[in-house]
């Protein structure tokens, strides 16, 4: 099966730690992108690359949020400070990319934070 | 505001019913539409899309149509089965690079 992995499944963290998730997209997507979904809503857009670059964060992605794709290929989300706000489910997905055209994004399974 | 809205509460009906999931989106530019769906445990999956006006998508059984003048893309199955129970999500794209989502309903089949 090659769809979007992510890992840790689930993460139970004390306040104002740090935590890191990490994302290996379907790998001839060009694009990833992070979506936060707390409890009875839908996901969220967090923010997304096209290959190494981040193009876009949301106004959601505070100054303790950060992600990188170093290579193009996985990316990684860390959570400094922890808050127990921040505690939802995040998803990952893919896509591939191109101009002026919508792809289909395809979801990981999520990472669920807990924070105590 | 609001991008997509769906109909409000969970969803109960009995195995071979029909089921209507009612969504409205906000008419800023063209957008595609989506149907995503949650098994327990798992993570979204396309259920259908569709990607112009009048479009239909359909899918296991599934169908919305793209509704240009109603600004919505209503979910229909004319028979549920209790493996149909799930999370659905209703979503629009917004520019080419991000989903907006509804906030999903819980449907819950009775066999």
């Amino acid at each position: 099966d090659t769809g979007v992995s992510q890992d840790p499944r689930h993460k139970i963290t004390k306040r104002g730690q740090n935590v890191t998730f990490r994302c290996d997209p379907i790998s001839e997507h060009n694009r990833l992108y992070w979506y936060r979904q707390t409890l009875g809503q839908g996901p969220e857009f967090l923010t997304y690359f096209q290959n190494e670059a981040q193009l876009e964060k949301s106004r959601l992605l505070s100054d303790r949020f950060s992600a990188e794709r170093p290579k193009g290929s996985f990316s990684t989300l860390e959570i400094q400070r922890t808050e127990q706000g921040d505690s939802a489910m995040y998803l990952c997905a893919s896509s591939s990319g191109g101009q002026g055209v919508f792809y289909e994004q395809y979801f990981g399974p999520g990472t669920r934070l807990t924070v105590t | 505001g609001d991008s997509v809205t769906q109909m409000e509460g969970p969803v109960t009906l009995s195995e071979e019913a029909f089921l209507t999931i009612n969504c409205t989106y906000t008419a800023t530019g063209y957008p595609s539409l989506f149907w995503y769906v949650q098994y327990p445990g798992e993570g979204l999956q396309l259920l259908l899309k569709a990607t112009k006006a009048d479009d239909k998508g359909s899918n296991k059984g599934f169908e919305a149509t793209y509704r240009k003048e109603t600004t919505s893309f209503h979910l229909e199955k004319g028979s549920v089965q209790v493996s149909d129970s799930a999370v659905y999500f209703c979503a629009r794209s917004k520019g080419n690079n991000r989903l907006a989502f509804g906030k999903g309903n819980q449907v819950v089949v009775i066999p």
